[in-house]
């Protein structure tokens, strides 16, 4: 299995200004995905991000609020740019380790509280 | 456009009985649906996986069924436990695709 390091686990933040969450992976993988829960509602994605390419991001969602790092196969970044309070969700990474679309591992999220 | 609906009210349920979870899905055909499970301020965590060629499929003390007629899937957990009690989470996938479409969740609070 993987194991994911999220940072950080929570944060609150003004309103205007960015957070970067960094997501660590302990093994080399192909494909990490950044996904958004907004409370009470399911998980949905935000992007996926190769090593070497740009990420690929589903409708609704942007680069430049969204900008993606992806440096290695063990490391990504999210930022969310711009803050505002309907920001305010729960952010994960997570990544499909076997790479059979079959299993996604998780990491422990991103609380965000945008005032 | 693809919908998944799970219970968004609770289940709460005596210790020893079985819990069932119920995840329905409209204008999808999936190639397999997925189970997690979500404890409070952590990340979904994989629980099993049916393929819909399937009918059932069994782990431990958890089985799920899939009904691709009915365009469901139910999720048992027998002789519950407090601490079974978690939301969880039903999840749709192609094999074409990394794409998974998740439902809300349903929480699950087991009674000691």
């Amino acid at each position: 299995s993987a194991v994911i390091s999220q940072k950080p686990s929570r944060d609150i933040c003004q309103r205007g200004t960015s957070l970067t969450i960094q997501c660590q992976v302990d093994s080399q993988v192909t494909m990490m995905f950044w996904y958004r829960q907004q409370p009470g509602q399911s998980l949905t994605l935000i992007a996926t991000a190769n090593q070497g390419s740009e990420a690929t991001y589903e409708s609704g969602f942007v680069i430049d609020k969204f900008p993606i790092s992806r440096p290695n196969l063990t490391f990504s970044t999210l930022t969310v740019s711009n803050l505002s309070p309907e920001d305010s969700s729960i952010y994960l990474c997570s990544v499909d380790w076997m790479a059979t679309n079959e299993k996604l591992f998780f990491g422990s999220g991103t609380q965000l509280s945008v005032l | 456009s693809q919908k998944i609906e799970q219970n968004s009210e609770a289940l709460n349920i005596q210790e020893g009985k079985t819990a069932t979870l119920t995840c329905n899905y409209t204008n999808y055909s999936p190639a397999y649906l997925q189970w997690y499970r979500q404890d409070p301020g952590r990340g979904p965590v994989f629980l099993l996986l049916i393929r819909e060629n399937e009918k059932e499929k069994r782990k431990e003390r958890l089985k799920v069924t899939f009904d691709t007629t009915l365009k469901q899937s139910l999720f048992h957990i027998t002789a519950s436990q407090p601490a079974d009690s978690a939301t969880y989470l039903c999840a749709l996938g192609e094999d074409s695709s990394y794409k998974l479409i998740f439902g809300s969740g349903t929480r699950l609070l087991v009674r000691p």
